[in-house]
């Protein structure tokens, strides 16, 4: 059963703790991306990475990290620089070039403040 | 950056009828695709359209594009309750994301029986 997994699906963090959310894809693609969602607004991407070892910072990195020591796996780790965590969290992964192929999405992690 | 705005904000209609969202961007773009996404779920890819096409059908889902204006249409005809969702156009416009998609806020579609 192919796809992409994210988890956990609640995640609860407390002031100046580093989380890392999964994002796991067993459908042989080699770009993975992270997008940050808000309510009301659309997808802003936070990092992407287009082949294993490699990554780049998107439009909002500053106070995420990645890593992408696997095809398959792309944690990414909200620190305790980003201020303003609470939001939805959306893993996505294509073939290649994500404008010229269709990017799948998992079902997304919500990250809370405590 | 966010490339694609999404008109309306937000529609509510009856089963049965049409639904229409469009979807404008900024700079010259090889493809637009359209994703769904259900409350509190991830994106579900619709369709794509590339820049030398006009119109594409998907099902019940019809998507224009014009280049000229730099904006793009989602029609979904005989709505269904089931079509409730947020509606996203999503460009490849060169910016810092590189190889990513850029995204509008999306249109809220609400359909009751």
């Amino acid at each position: 059963d192919g796809g992409i997994t994210q988890s956990p699906k609640y995640l609860f963090r407390k002031e100046g703790q580093n989380v890392t959310l999964s994002c796991e894809q067993n459908l042989n693609h080699d770009a993975m991306y992270w997008y940050r969602q808000d309510p009301g607004q659309g997808l802003r991407l936070i990092y992407y990475s287009q082949i294993v070892n490699d990554f780049q910072k998107g439009d909002i990195a500053e106070g995420y990290s990645v890593s992408r020591e696997k095809k398959e796996s792309f944690p990414l780790t909200v620190t305790s620089a980003q201020k303003n965590p609470t939001a939805f969290y959306l893993c996505a992964s294509s073939i290649d070039r994500a404008g010229e192929e269709t990017q799948y999405f998992g079902p997304g992690t919500r990250l809370l403040v405590l | 950056s966010q490339q694609g705005e999404e008109d309306p904000q937000a529609l509510s209609i009856q089963e049965g009828e049409n639904a229409t969202m469009n979807c404008s961007y900024k700079t010259s773009i090889n493809n637009l695709q359209w994703y769904r996404q259900n409350s509190g779920r991830g994106l579900v890819h619709l369709i794509l359209i590339r820049s030398n096409e006009r119109e594409k059908h998907s099902g019940r889902l019809r998507v224009t594009l014009d280049t000229s204006k730099k904006s793009s249409s989602l029609l979904i005809t005989a709505s269904r309750a089931a079509d409730t969702a947020s509606y996203f156009c999503a460009t490849d416009a060169d910016s810092n994301s590189g190889y990513a998609l850029n995204f509008g806020k999306g249109t809220s579609l609400l359909v009751t029986p």
